[in-house]
């Protein structure tokens, strides 16, 4: 059964860049699309991007210029960055994976909480 | 950019029938995938493409989607089922999220 872990530092400061890789177990990162969303406290669930497998990618446009999602098939691994913190990107950050760009978040993450404070 | 609408409270009584609507332009020629999260958790998904249940979810769980509203519906509802449910669509290769509904079971 394929499972998803996110991990990375849980304080960024202002100005800087968060990073946070999701490690996929069980099964292979070499198919599929997968995700970034976000969820800050007391709030809604907001979709950052995805990658496949190959490497392609699509952002959310209205955080299109701050983020850069990879992809390490030989680690099993892709990874979110997003330049130019603000506390309003506090958050819990969910990695999850998708079939298609019209199918469902089918497995996600356990979340992991990101302040953003100096 | 594409909205999803929806209640931001449905109460329900025990064993009774709960409905969770989701509002938006000519959302019935989407597929519409619904998710439910309780606290401190992950969101978890119930209903896929419409109408579809993973397996593991309860066949109480039900969904449709027609016009500009999609719906899920929970039959004979259980204190389990306490909890916030999400829309989801894909729109212009962007996945979009709805408002989000707090269901709460009396």
């Amino acid at each position: 059964q394929v499972q998803l872990q996110e991990s990375g530092p849980g304080l960024v400061k202002p100005s800087e860049t968060l990073s946070l890789t999701c490690t996929v177990s069980g099964g292979s990162i070499s198919s599929n699309y997968w995700s970034w969303i976000r969820q800050p406290p007391g709030k809604g669930l907001e979709c950052i991007g995805y990658i496949y497998y190959s490497g392609s990618t699509n952002y959310n446009p209205s955080l299109n210029s701050r983020v850069t999602i990879s992809v390490d098939t030989s680690k099993n691994q892709f990874s979110l960055k997003l330049s130019s913190v603000t506390a309003a990107d506090t958050a819990v950050y969910y990695c999850a994976r998708t079939f298609t760009t019209r199918d469902a978040f089918d497995i996600w993450g356990q979340g992991t909480m990101v302040t953003v404070s100096s | 950019s594409y909205e999803l609408t929806q209640p931001l409270s449905v109460s329900v009584a025990l064993g009774q029938t709960a409905r969770i609507t989701c509002g938006g332009n000519n959302i019935g020629s989407k597929n519409v995938h619904w998710y439910q999260q309780k606290p401190g958790q992950a969101p978890v998904l119930v209903i896929y493409r419409d109408s579809n249940r993973p397996s593991g979810i309860p066949e109480r769980f039900s969904g449709s989607n027609s016009g500009n509203t999609a719906t899920l519906t929970i039959r004979g509802a259980q204190a389990g089922d306490e909890a916030d449910y999400y829309c989801q669509v894909w729109d212009s290769s962007t996945g979009v999220f709805g408002t989000g509904t707090k269901v709460t079971v009396l």
